[in-house]
């Protein structure tokens, strides 16, 4: 078992439907990211969250520590969101930076 | 102001032949990231550089990866004796500050023969 589970693998999804990605971990925890992967494979920074919930325009990310369970959303879903969402788990001990990434959910939004 | 480059964008090198890959951070970043992708695989973590710390080596896969940073800026990382299983996208990313945001460079693709 993957120290860090994403789900779905792949989503597909129509133009203005609300998103959820979910992201469970196993290991102890300081931080977790969200990063998205353009289609490219440019690779951008979303969120970093160690409790509660974070919003940046039509992303939100939660995260709840005692379930070991982060989700992100997204509103209003656009072709432009489509790109590989990936979660990735930063150690909890002070000095070790080795994150643990998710494999990746797949997002496809058809106009 | 400039993201974070990485050189080349493309190699193609045959195995068993050493290659170099560099990063130039985000001027002003501490810490400094490598990180790798093979074909249908993951991100995998390699080292990690914060200032003038000890790097934390722990993901690097074998003895033929080695990383250095000099000056607190430019990284470069070096793959020694190539082999076909070290074909990837490797990533370089830095931080303004230990545990902060990182910012991702567009990578160098590798591709061993």
């Amino acid at each position: 078992k993957n120290e860090v589970e994403q789900s779905p693998q792949n989503l597909t999804a129509q133009e203005g439907e609300f998103i959820t990605i979910n992201c469970s971990y196993s290991v102890g925890i300081s931080a977790l990211h969200w990063l998205q992967q353009h289609p490219g494979g440019g690779i951008v920074s979303l969120f970093m969250l160690s409790s509660g919930k974070k919003k940046h325009g039509r992303l939100i990310a939660t995260i709840n520590i005692q379930e070991k369970h982060s989700s992100l959303h997204i509103t209003a879903s656009h072709p432009r969101d489509s790109a590989v969402y990936i979660c990735a788990a930063r150690p909890v001990n002070f000095g070790n930076e080795k994150l643990t990434f998710g494999t990746g959910t797949r997002l496809t939004i058809i106009p | 102001g400039a993201g974070v480059s990485q050189s080349p964008s493309n190699k193609v090198t045959e195995k068993g032949k050493d290659v170099e890959l560099r990063c130039d951070p985000i001027s002003g970043h501490t810490a400094l990231y490598w990180y790798r992708q093979s074909l249908g695989q993951g991100l995998e973590f390699l080292i990690y550089f914060q200032g003038n710390s000890a790097p934390d080596k722990s993901g690097l896969p074998s003895d033929r990866f080695s990383a250095e940073r000099t000056g607190g800026s430019v990284s470069t990382l070096t793959i020694q004796r190539t082999q076909q299983e070290d074909s990837a996208v490797y990533l370089c990313a830095s931080s303004r500050e230990y545990r902060e945001t990182q910012y991702f460079g567009p990578g160098t693709r590798l591709l061993v023969l």
